[in-house]
């Protein structure tokens, strides 16, 4: 059962516009979401992340974008740079419940420049 | 740099052997956590440890097992190994081990049985 999805394996968009990438999720005791990139041969970076109790969370380039409602979370990249050409990959916690952390299976962005 | 450092980063060995993977967490940080990757599939979570107990557990196979030692690092043991073991395993961290921080990753170990 995968409790957090990421249904789009790839995505290309061209540099200086916006990235949009999407994950959905089953469970509705997550309460705490990360953004996590990931280059080959590296580990997972973290990104960004937003806790159930805002609907969204700004740095820099990089905004997420919670609907609880719609158990849907959203990654925003603006502009995009080639340099953000990776893997990205959503998580989630139940926080203070099973500590467990539940990754999406990822989606490989590519900026064309 | 995260910080969180493993090794081997890479080990070949033979179906029916046993190895072990080694990771070093963040300096103060008390839990570790333990994941897999296989071909292009995402991150499985198989077990954290929280300042040395077991603190959940996810699809970890039998004929794998982890601890955490009292000065933090922690060890994966994979024992009886077969061709579909061979995959990423990664090795992150966190300073409160209660799901509301992020989890720091080192790069990884990368198995291949043969």
């Amino acid at each position: 059962d995968q409790q957090v999805k990421q249904n789009s394996p790839s995505l290309s968009v061209q540099e200086g516009r916006i990235s949009i990438l999407n994950c959905d999720y089953t469970n509705s005791m997550f309460d705490y979401f990360l953004w996590y990139k990931k280059y080959p041969a590296e580990g997972p970076t973290f990104l960004i992340s937003i806790s159930s109790i805002k609907d969204k969370n700004e740095d820099g380039r990089f905004t997420v974008f919670l609907n609880k409602s719609a158990k849907h979370l959203s990654l925003h990249i603006v502009p995009s740079q080639p340099g953000d050409s990776a893997v990205y990959f959503c998580a989630a916690s139940e926080g203070s419940g099973t500590y467990k952390y539940i990754f999406g299976t990822g989606t490989r962005l590519k900026v064309l420049a | 740099d995260s910080g969180v450092t493993q090794t081997p980063k890479h080990l070949i060995t033979a179906t029916g052997q046993r190895v072990t993977l080694r990771c070093s967490p963040r300096s103060g940080d008390l839990s570790v956590y333990w994941y897999q990757q296989s071909l292009d599939q995402g991150l499985q979570f198989l077990i954290q440890y929280y300042n040395g107990e077991e603190r959940a557990k996810g699809n970890i196979l039998e004929r794998f097992s982890a601890q955490q030692f009292p000065d933090l690092h922690s060890e994966l043991n994979l024992s009886s190994l077969e061709l579909g073991d061979s995959a990423l395993y990664f090795c992150a961290s966190s300073g409160t081990g209660t799901g509301l921080s992020p989890l720091h990753f080192g790069n990884g170990t990368r198995l291949t049985v043969t």
